[in-house]
């Protein structure tokens, strides 16, 4: 009973250093997501992504990217991270069908850069 | 795009009374689907109840249940019976149905923080 899996869970970065965060899904599920969550402002999608191979920006893209080449790892990169990044980040998934299906989440990593 | 509002940044409630979290949203669409999720100190969120748009009858799932006013656009969550380990942060979220452009995103809220009183 996997289901997604984040890593890492915790991560120190300092201005402008690189990293990736990665997320696994083992449900077979065609969308996956990133989120960020930061006080008082909810769970903001960053990339979203319907399909291997596929990505599509979210709300607030700037400063992140994406890869899904395998259907079940979706991967978030900050290539030259800044304080404003620090935050909780989320990675979800979910079906196609059915319809009512609510997102599965990941245990979420929190990111601070220093 | 669909927007999805929660104004009480924070709510209290009595152990073993009811309390109700309000949740607005605006949309053009008339398929969706609307969900609360559960967000305890563990960081894990959690799936407490979820609404489709076309059924007018509201849900419920055991202590927990919604008011779901389709013309007014609102989805509050009540729960009864309020224990210990109902404290956590409550989201509202919104899927549009599968006809519509935005299909595969789920918006969220800014989350009530619930705390609740022995």
């Amino acid at each position: 009973n996997a289901g997604v899996t984040q890593t890492p869970k915790f991560r120190v970065l300092k201005t402008g250093q690189s990293m990736t965060l990665l997320c696994a899904q083992d449900m077979n599920h065609e969308y996956m997501y990133w989120y960020r969550q930061d006080p008082g402002m909810g769970l903001r999608l960053i990339h979203y992504s319907v399909g291997e191979g596929t990505t599509a920006k979210g709300e607030v893209p700037d400063g992140y990217n994406v890869s899904r080449l395998k259907k079940q790892n979706f991967l978030l990169g900050l290539e030259s991270a800044a304080p404003s990044q620090t935050s909780v980040y989320f990675c979800a998934s979910s079906p196609y069908v059915p319809e009512n299906t609510e997102a599965f989440f990941g245990q979420g990593t929190r990111l601070t850069v220093v | 795009a669909q927007t999805v509002t929660q104004s009480q940044p924070e709510m209290s409630v009595q152990e073993a009374e009811t309390v109700t979290l309000s949740c607005t949203y605006d949309t053009s669409e008339s398929d969706y689907y609307l969900f609360w999720y559960k967000q305890p100190p563990s960081r894990q969120m959690i799936l407490v109840i979820r609404q489709e748009a076309y059924k007018q009858q509201n849900a419920t799932e055991n202590r927990f249940s919604v008011n779901f006013q389709k013309a007014a656009k609102s989805f509050s969550l009540k729960i009864s019976d309020s224990q210990l380990g109902d404290a956590a942060m409550y989201f509202c979220a919104y899927r549009s149905g599968r006809n519509s452009g935005g299909y595969q995103k789920v918006t969220f809220g800014t989350g009530t923080k619930l705390q609740v009183i022995p």
